[in-house]
Protein backbone atom coordinates (compact mmCIF):
# COMPACT_ATOMS: atom_id res chain seq x y z
CA UNK A 1 0.00 0.00 0.00
CA UNK A 2 1.70 3.45 -0.98
CA UNK A 3 1.85 5.92 1.71
CA UNK A 4 0.22 8.50 -0.25
CA UNK A 5 -3.18 7.70 -1.88
CA UNK A 6 -4.75 10.73 -4.13
CA UNK A 7 -8.80 10.80 -5.27
CA UNK A 8 -9.80 10.95 -8.03
CA UNK A 9 -7.09 9.55 -10.24
CA UNK A 10 -8.52 11.05 -13.51
CA UNK A 11 -10.87 14.01 -13.64
CA UNK A 12 -13.03 15.75 -16.49
CA UNK A 13 -13.86 19.00 -15.79
CA UNK A 14 -15.88 21.51 -17.79
CA UNK A 15 -14.15 24.89 -17.94
CA UNK A 16 -15.53 27.09 -15.16
CA UNK A 17 -16.26 24.22 -12.61
CA UNK A 18 -14.59 24.30 -9.41
CA UNK A 19 -11.78 20.72 -8.69
CA UNK A 20 -11.37 19.46 -5.96
CA UNK A 21 -8.28 16.68 -5.59
CA UNK A 22 -8.18 14.76 -2.26
CA UNK A 23 -4.94 13.30 -1.13
CA UNK A 24 -4.44 11.04 1.98
CA UNK A 25 -1.26 10.04 4.05
CA UNK A 26 -0.45 7.35 6.61
CA UNK A 27 2.80 8.97 7.65
CA UNK A 28 3.94 11.74 9.93
CA UNK A 29 5.07 14.49 8.54
CA UNK A 30 5.94 17.88 9.10
CA UNK A 31 5.07 19.16 5.38
CA UNK A 32 3.20 18.27 2.17
CA UNK A 33 3.72 19.62 -1.42
CA UNK A 34 1.65 19.55 -3.82
CA UNK A 35 3.19 19.07 -7.38
CA UNK A 36 2.07 19.91 -11.25
CA UNK A 37 3.12 17.94 -14.44
CA UNK A 38 2.43 19.25 -17.76
CA UNK A 39 2.20 16.66 -20.37
CA UNK A 40 5.68 16.15 -21.98
CA UNK A 41 7.09 18.89 -19.34
CA UNK A 42 9.00 18.58 -15.73
CA UNK A 43 7.26 19.03 -12.47
CA UNK A 44 6.79 22.37 -10.59
CA UNK A 45 5.56 23.00 -6.87
CA UNK A 46 2.42 24.12 -6.32
CA UNK A 47 2.75 24.38 -2.44
CA UNK A 48 4.41 23.46 0.48
CA UNK A 49 2.51 23.46 3.78
CA UNK A 50 2.58 22.22 7.40
CA UNK A 51 -0.72 23.57 8.13
CA UNK A 52 -4.10 25.41 7.09
CA UNK A 53 -4.07 27.32 4.19
CA UNK A 54 -2.41 28.33 1.15
CA UNK A 55 -3.90 30.19 -1.82
CA UNK A 56 -2.00 31.57 -5.23
CA UNK A 57 -4.43 32.60 -7.64
CA UNK A 58 -6.87 30.10 -8.05
CA UNK A 59 -5.34 27.59 -6.69
CA UNK A 60 -6.10 26.88 -3.12
CA UNK A 61 -4.45 24.03 -0.87
CA UNK A 62 -5.51 22.90 2.89
CA UNK A 63 -3.84 20.55 4.84
CA UNK A 64 -5.06 18.84 8.17
CA UNK A 65 -2.74 17.22 9.76
CA UNK A 66 -4.59 15.82 12.61
CA UNK A 67 -6.86 13.84 10.02
CA UNK A 68 -3.89 13.22 7.43
CA UNK A 69 -5.40 14.85 4.41
CA UNK A 70 -4.82 17.63 2.26
CA UNK A 71 -6.93 18.87 -0.71
CA UNK A 72 -5.80 20.84 -3.66
CA UNK A 73 -8.79 22.97 -5.21
CA UNK A 74 -8.86 25.02 -8.38
CA UNK A 75 -11.90 27.40 -8.53
CA UNK A 76 -12.96 28.85 -12.57
CA UNK A 77 -10.89 25.83 -13.80
CA UNK A 78 -8.95 26.71 -17.36
CA UNK A 79 -8.33 24.57 -20.01
CA UNK A 80 -4.36 25.25 -19.21
CA UNK A 81 -5.04 23.86 -15.92
CA UNK A 82 -5.27 20.85 -17.61
CA UNK A 83 -2.36 18.43 -15.86
CA UNK A 84 -1.31 15.84 -13.47
CA UNK A 85 -1.03 17.17 -10.08
CA UNK A 86 1.10 14.77 -7.61
CA UNK A 87 0.57 14.69 -3.59
CA UNK A 88 4.37 14.35 -2.30
CA UNK A 89 4.96 14.54 1.60
CA UNK A 90 8.23 14.19 2.94
CA UNK A 91 8.78 12.38 7.01
CA UNK A 92 12.37 12.17 6.96
CA UNK A 93 14.62 12.80 3.75
CA UNK A 94 12.91 11.25 1.50
CA UNK A 95 9.48 12.06 -0.60
CA UNK A 96 6.78 9.82 -0.80
CA UNK A 97 4.41 10.49 -3.62
CA UNK A 98 1.14 10.34 -4.81
CA UNK A 99 0.21 8.33 -8.13
CA UNK A 100 -1.20 11.65 -9.68
CA UNK A 101 -4.62 12.93 -10.62
CA UNK A 102 -4.75 13.41 -14.01
CA UNK A 103 -7.23 16.50 -14.73
CA UNK A 104 -8.35 17.50 -18.47
CA UNK A 105 -10.47 20.97 -18.43
CA UNK A 106 -12.62 21.15 -21.39
CA UNK A 107 -13.25 24.06 -23.21
CA UNK B 1 18.48 32.01 -11.51
CA UNK B 2 18.88 28.75 -13.88
CA UNK B 3 16.66 25.82 -12.63
CA UNK B 4 17.18 22.22 -12.54
CA UNK B 5 18.19 21.01 -15.78
CA UNK B 6 18.77 17.45 -17.02
CA UNK B 7 19.87 15.84 -19.96
CA UNK B 8 18.71 13.96 -22.18
CA UNK B 9 15.19 14.78 -21.90
CA UNK B 10 14.68 11.25 -23.77
CA UNK B 11 16.91 8.47 -24.30
CA UNK B 12 16.17 5.55 -26.40
CA UNK B 13 18.53 2.68 -25.99
CA UNK B 14 18.31 -1.34 -26.43
CA UNK B 15 18.26 -3.84 -23.59
CA UNK B 16 22.09 -4.29 -22.53
CA UNK B 17 23.41 -1.24 -23.41
CA UNK B 18 24.59 1.62 -21.15
CA UNK B 19 22.54 4.65 -20.26
CA UNK B 20 24.20 7.55 -18.38
CA UNK B 21 21.55 10.53 -17.50
CA UNK B 22 22.69 13.74 -16.43
CA UNK B 23 21.76 16.42 -13.55
CA UNK B 24 22.78 20.01 -12.98
CA UNK B 25 21.13 21.23 -9.97
CA UNK B 26 20.88 25.26 -9.21
CA UNK B 27 23.25 26.28 -8.37
CA UNK B 28 24.62 26.64 -4.69
CA UNK B 29 21.92 23.48 -3.91
CA UNK B 30 23.75 20.88 -1.40
CA UNK B 31 21.11 18.23 -1.83
CA UNK B 32 20.48 16.47 -4.97
CA UNK B 33 17.70 13.94 -5.58
CA UNK B 34 17.17 10.93 -8.11
CA UNK B 35 13.79 10.02 -8.34
CA UNK B 36 11.92 7.48 -10.88
CA UNK B 37 8.43 6.80 -12.40
CA UNK B 38 7.51 4.23 -13.88
CA UNK B 39 4.51 4.23 -16.26
CA UNK B 40 1.48 4.08 -14.36
CA UNK B 41 3.05 4.20 -10.88
CA UNK B 42 3.88 6.74 -8.57
CA UNK B 43 6.79 8.45 -8.15
CA UNK B 44 10.03 6.39 -6.50
CA UNK B 45 12.67 7.84 -4.24
CA UNK B 46 16.09 6.77 -5.68
CA UNK B 47 18.80 8.76 -3.74
CA UNK B 48 20.17 11.33 -2.47
CA UNK B 49 23.37 13.40 -2.04
CA UNK B 50 24.42 16.00 0.51
CA UNK B 51 27.17 17.74 -1.67
CA UNK B 52 29.20 14.43 -3.27
CA UNK B 53 28.20 12.35 -0.70
CA UNK B 54 25.71 9.80 -1.10
CA UNK B 55 23.35 10.27 2.13
CA UNK B 56 20.95 7.65 1.32
CA UNK B 57 20.95 5.03 -1.63
CA UNK B 58 17.96 2.86 -0.22
CA UNK B 59 15.80 3.35 -3.40
CA UNK B 60 18.30 2.27 -6.07
CA UNK B 61 16.98 -0.87 -7.46
CA UNK B 62 19.87 -3.14 -8.13
CA UNK B 63 23.53 -2.89 -8.64
CA UNK B 64 22.59 -2.01 -12.48
CA UNK B 65 22.77 1.56 -11.22
CA UNK B 66 25.13 3.84 -10.17
CA UNK B 67 25.04 7.55 -9.43
CA UNK B 68 27.91 9.93 -8.78
CA UNK B 69 28.19 13.81 -7.93
CA UNK B 70 31.65 14.56 -7.88
CA UNK B 71 32.89 17.79 -6.80
CA UNK B 72 29.55 17.96 -5.52
CA UNK B 73 28.19 19.82 -8.30
CA UNK B 74 26.54 17.90 -11.31
CA UNK B 75 25.12 14.25 -10.82
CA UNK B 76 25.41 11.38 -13.31
CA UNK B 77 23.52 8.75 -13.04
CA UNK B 78 24.16 5.19 -15.08
CA UNK B 79 22.11 2.45 -15.88
CA UNK B 80 24.34 -0.77 -17.27
CA UNK B 81 23.19 -2.72 -18.59
CA UNK B 82 19.89 -1.35 -19.22
CA UNK B 83 16.85 -3.87 -18.97
CA UNK B 84 12.96 -3.52 -20.25
CA UNK B 85 12.11 -2.74 -16.37
CA UNK B 86 14.44 0.16 -16.32
CA UNK B 87 11.78 2.28 -18.57
CA UNK B 88 10.51 5.35 -17.17
CA UNK B 89 11.03 9.04 -16.89
CA UNK B 90 13.87 9.68 -13.91
CA UNK B 91 13.96 12.81 -12.27
CA UNK B 92 16.55 15.18 -10.40
CA UNK B 93 15.76 17.28 -7.59
CA UNK B 94 17.60 19.52 -5.27
CA UNK B 95 17.06 21.79 -2.48
CA UNK B 96 19.14 24.32 -0.34
CA UNK B 97 18.47 22.63 2.90
CA UNK B 98 17.77 19.43 4.01
CA UNK B 99 15.03 20.38 6.57
CA UNK B 100 11.70 18.72 6.27
CA UNK B 101 10.44 22.07 5.10
CA UNK B 102 13.02 22.78 2.43
CA UNK B 103 11.26 23.55 -1.18
CA UNK B 104 12.39 20.79 -3.53
CA UNK B 105 12.68 22.04 -7.41
CA UNK B 106 12.84 19.47 -9.94
CA UNK B 107 14.11 18.92 -13.41
CA UNK B 108 12.01 18.11 -16.51
CA UNK B 109 12.94 14.66 -16.73
CA UNK B 110 15.10 12.22 -18.67
CA UNK B 111 12.84 9.66 -20.16
CA UNK B 112 14.40 6.12 -21.15
CA UNK B 113 13.38 3.93 -23.44
CA UNK B 114 14.73 0.79 -23.15
CA UNK B 115 13.76 -1.70 -26.23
Amino acid sequence: KNEVEQSPQNLTAQEGEFITINCSYSVGISALHWLQQHPGGGIVSLFMLSSGKKKHGRLIATINIQEKHSSLHITASHPRDSAVYICAVRPGNQFYFGTGTSLTVIP
Amino acid sequence: EAGVTQFPSHSVIEKGQTVTLRCDPISGHDNLYWYRRVMGKEIKFLLHFVKESKQDESGMPNNRFLAERTGGTYSTLKVQPAELEDSGVYFCASSRTTANTGELFFGEGSRLTVL
